[in-house]
């Protein structure tokens, strides 16, 4: 079935440090990706759809210049995490969808990112 | 806002059916009815979606009121690996974004 890669699966860094998170497609084109956050016990929160060779679509009150999203070809999206602090720590998760509009989405496994 | 919702937990016996159900009372005619389920530091899993009639995979069985303002997931068979958060979504299509609710727990009881 449909596969999303999720990378790395878990990062540990010091505050200050810019991380980027990948999110592959790995069996069909996405020209649309999504990025979520889960903070622990909660559900996920939509950040920003990812939108193939355009900018991406940031979901209010989400700071776009904090995070930065890339989605230079059909099947990855890039989610950089610019200068994190340690609120920035949380489950970041990815996902795709075909381009069938009857396709579900599909979801990476997630990137636990904790700052130092 | 999430256009779903749906009861915070369940417990269910094991080899029981489990039945999770979901109100959607203002999904619009051309929206589907998605359900993922998340074990605890994963991603969300596809389990099954449907826009009027009813559908049956190897997973579970989804049934779509008439009126389509509510659905409910059927687990046949719970098992103790069925203990997840499940999501009920309501969306355009696997294109468009995803508003989560708050799901439901269900937790499968030996």
């Amino acid at each position: 079935g449909a596969v999303v890669s999720q990378h790395p699966s878990r990062v540990i860094c010091k505050s200050g440090t810019s991380v980027k998170i990948e999110c592959r497609s790995l069996d069909f084109q996405a020209t649309t990706m999504f990025w979520y956050r889960q903070f622990p016990k909660q559900s996920l929160m939509l950040m920003a759809t990812s939108n193939e060779g355009s900018k991406a679509t940031y979901e209010q009150g989400v700071e776009k210049d904090k995070f930065l999203i890339n989605h230079a070809s059909l099947t990855l999206s890039t989610l950089t995490v610019t200068s994190a602090h340690p609120e920035d720590s949380s489950f970041y998760i990815c996902s795709a969808g075909g381009d069938r509009r009857n396709q579900p989405q599909h979801f990476g496994d997630g990137t636990r990112l904790s700052i130092l | 806002d999430a256009k779903t919702t749906q009861p915070p937990s369940m417990d269910c016996a094991e080899g029981r059916a489990a039945n999770l159900p979901c109100n959607h009372s203002t999904i619009s005619g051309n929206e589907y009815v998605y359900w993922y389920r998340q074990i605890h530091s994963q991603g969300p899993q596809y389990i099954i979606h449907g826009l009027k009639n009813n559908e049956t995979n190897e997973m579970a069985s989804l049934i779509i009121t008439e009126d389509r303002k509510s659905s409910t997931l059927i687990l046949p068979h719970a098992t103790l690996r069925d203990t997840a958060v499940y999501y009920c979504i309501v969306a355009l299509s696997g294109t468009y974004k995803y508003i989560f609710g708050t799901g439901t727990r269900l937790k499968v009881l030996a």
